[in-house]
């Protein structure tokens, strides 16, 4: 099975920061990469697919990039609704696999 | 507008068994796989299992292997995830997910709202 360690797990950060967020995978999984948000007790939302390629609707300041097995999230400078956890998961294969979170918090 | 739309979670004993169902409206239900994933009481996001457009292409995760099976009835634009010998590590919100394509590998690009199952004497 893929493992896929995402880190930070918790990362500090301030209204207009440009933030990464870093996603290893055990095993080469092309660009079979998403990214996705959670809220509090709601579903996660797509943010990121295929590595790089911006769901619809999602703002810019969201990037990926990446392939292989390293991969990461930017959010370029941000807003107050960014602060939640964030996932990867890769879809390379059956078994998917998820990134154990980032929680990305007010400093 | 897609929507997915999870039941029959609830309160089961060690052991015990449960089935989940889950409604797709809003798009042509067959041209999509469709996966289970859960998520623990303040825990991250795991997979469970999954099943392409025609049920040929099904998959599951080690923890659930040989006590889960999914299926889909296409002529309903529904999905199921049949749960036997349950253990307490299996309470968690389990939610349908909708992947992106008929394949294997397709993100998911649309989530219910989740239903909780809750194993316990």
């Amino acid at each position: 099975d893929i493992q896929m360690t995402q880190s930070p797990s918790t990362l500090s950060a301030s209204v207009g920061d440009r933030v990464t967020i870093t996603c290893r995978a055990s095993h080469y999984i092309s660009t079979w990469l998403a990214w996705y948000q959670q809220k509090p007790g709601k579903a996660p939302k797509l943010l990121i697919y295929k590595a790089s390629t911006l769901e619809s609707g999602v703002p810019s300041r969201f990037s990926g990039s990446g392939s292989g097995s390293e991969f990461t999230l930017t959010i370029s400078s941000l807003q107050p609704d960014d602060f939640t956890t964030y996932y990867c998961q890769q879809y390379n294969d059956y078994p998917y696999t998820f990134g154990q979170g980032t929680k990305l918090e007010i400093k | 507008e897609v929507q997915l739309a999870e039941s029959g979670g609830g309160v089961v004993q060690p052991g015990g068994s449960l089935r989940l169902s889950c409604i797709v409206s809003g798009v042509t239900f067959d041209d999509y796989a469709v996966h289970w994933v859960r998520q623990a009481p303040g825990k991250g996001l795991e997979w469970v299992s999954g099943i392409t457009w025609n049920s040929r292409g099904i998959g599951y995760a080690d923890s659930v292997k040989g006590r889960f099976t999914i299926s889909r009835d296409n002529a309903k634009n529904s999905l199921f995830l049949q749960m036997n010998s349950l253990r307490p590590d299996d309470t968690a919100f389990y939610f349908c997910a909708k992947g992106h394509d008929s394949t294997v590998t397709a993100h998911f690009d649309a989530w219910g709202q989740g239903t909780l199952v809750t194993v316990s004497s």
